[in-house]
């Protein structure tokens, strides 16, 4: 069972480059998060998608677009990438369930993306 | 706004010491729900614990337990008998109630755990 799985895991850029990153879930999650990891800052949320056919910015979603491609597959894009962009990408997944107990996000394992 | 303090940038501790990582959170929410994560060296994070705020019981799993209080705003992580391989990144995090299925985190900073054999 993969769970959630990233790809890829790392890439270098040039400044003003664009980049897609992929992420799929098997787990069949309705929702859908990318976050970014800096040093220091923990994890802040870009953007995410509560179902599919929807998306919606987090705290940092300037920079960035994402398209909820179906229920598996959640895409996050840098269409002109900024040095400001180096970090590491996190996307996670999760269900709520109706009984009030809020599931955890699930994690892929992270890309590391590098902005030169 | 919702806000989640770890002022324990890093820990030091010898193999055996018990150790308690802190907590504390900004909320105006009345529901919402904390959790803990455990970021090892190689890097992926590890879900250890969701609760409630509806639930104040406190928690116990082998040698990790959690502090829950409401009264001070805080759930603390402590670690009994520490190992070596408890050696890691601890987030803290918060959501707001559930919209429309989605949970969106709010992260500490991490409190990075080294445990000395």
């Amino acid at each position: 069972n993969a769970g959630v799985t990233q790809t890829p895991k790392f890439q270098v850029l040039k400044t003003g480059q664009s980049m897609t990153l992929q992420c799929a879930q098997d787990m069949n999650h309705n929702s859908m998060y990318w976050y970014r990891q800096d040093p220091g800052m923990g994890l802040r949320l870009i953007y995410y998608s509560a179902s599919e056919g929807t998306t919606d910015k987090g705290e940092v979603p300037n920079g960035y677009n994402v398209s909820r491609l179906n229920k598996r597959e959640f895409s996050l894009r840098l269409e002109s990438a900024a040095p400001s962009q180096t970090s590491v990408y996190f996307c996670a997944s999760s269900e709520a369930s109706r009984d009030r107990r809020n599931q955890p996000q699930h994690f892929g394992d992270g890309t590391r993306l590098s902005i030169l | 706004a919702q806000k989640v303090t770890q002022a324990q940038t890093e820990i030091s501790v010898v193999e055996k010491e018990d150790v308690t990582l802190d907590c504390v959170y900004e909320t105006r929410d009345t529901t919402y729900y904390l959790f803990w994560y455990k970021q090892p060296p190689s890097g992926e994070l590890v879900f250890l614990i969701r609760r409630n705020s509806f639930d104040e019981q406190n928690e116990i799993s082998g040698r990790y337990s959690w502090n829950f209080q409401k009264s001070t705003s805080s759930f603390n992580f402590t670690i009994t008998a520490s190992q070596v391989v408890d050696s890691a990144v601890y987030f803290c995090a918060l959501s707001g109630p559930i919209i429309q299925g989605a949970q969106k985190l709010v992260f500490g900073q991490g409190t990075r755990l080294t445990i000395n054999p």
